[in-house]
């Protein structure tokens, strides 16, 4: 049964840079078919939709975070990385990775999600 | 690239149906078949009830259905039981390679 799992500093100050971590267990990353993507639940808010990979390194990213984001894979792991660069408290939100159907566009496995607090 | 429209809330009793529409425009919901719709308990990891606008993974009931109207899609949850009660997420293809999200719809199951 494949499982995500999300992990990373749950605390940052305004300026630096989020970096979370996705690892997934019950089956490969480098497997064809599959998006591996970040997404994030502001608070009281909806689901926004950050960016996603493939195992050969090509991303695509929500037009209105693509100046600060960048999502990588590392295969040897298993797992795959969202940065997020200078962060404000505006960027305080759970943090959920999750498993997109290519060419479907819908994500049909996701991480219990993780919370990142932005806070001078 | 906009939030999908969604109501904040729709409520209904046991038994009744309800529907949740998700308004966009044709770059996305209008444009493409590829409309999803999630379930999400607080607290939990969301869940796919419906994607390509009306198709059920396995292992989602028959009470939950989609459909999609113009830019509108919507989504029906008949006989309606505690457990439905959640936020519900629209999603779309928007082109480009990009997802866009609805404001989400907290259903109350009164």
């Amino acid at each position: 049964q494949i499982q995500l799992q999300e992990s990373g500093p749950g605390l940052l100050k305004p300026s630096q840079t989020l970096s979370l971590t996705c690892s997934l267990s019950g089956g490969a990353i480098a497997r064809s078919g599959y998006y591996w993507g970040w997404v994030r639940q502001l608070p009281g808010k909806g689901l926004e939709w950050i960016g996603y990979i493939y195992f050969t390194g090509t991303t695509y990213y929500n037009p209105s975070l693509r100046s600060r984001v960048a999502i990588s894979v590392d295969r040897s792991k298993n797992q795959f990385s969202l940065n997020l660069s200078s962060v404000t408290a505006a960027d305080t939100a759970v943090y959920y990775c999750a498993r997109e159907q290519a060419s479907l566009y819908y994500f049909d496995i996701w991480g219990q999600g993780t919370l990142v607090t932005v806070s001078s | 690239q906009s939030a999908l429209t969604q109501p904040r809330s729709v409520s209904g009793s046991p038994g009744q149906s309800v529907t949740i529409s998700c308004t966009g425009t044709s770059s996305d919901v209008g444009g493409y078949n590829f409309v999803s719709w999630y379930q999400h308990h607080p607290g939990k990891a969301p869940k796919v009830m419906i994607y390509d606008v009306s198709q059920r993974p396995s292992g989602v009931p028959y009470r939950f259905s989609g459909s999609k109207s113009g830019n509108t899609a919507s989504l029906t949850i008949s006989g309606l039981q505690a457990e439905d009660e959640a936020d519900y997420y629209c999603s779309s293809y928007a082109g480009d390679y990009t997802l866009t999200f609805g404001g989400g719809t907290k259903l109350t199951v009164l």
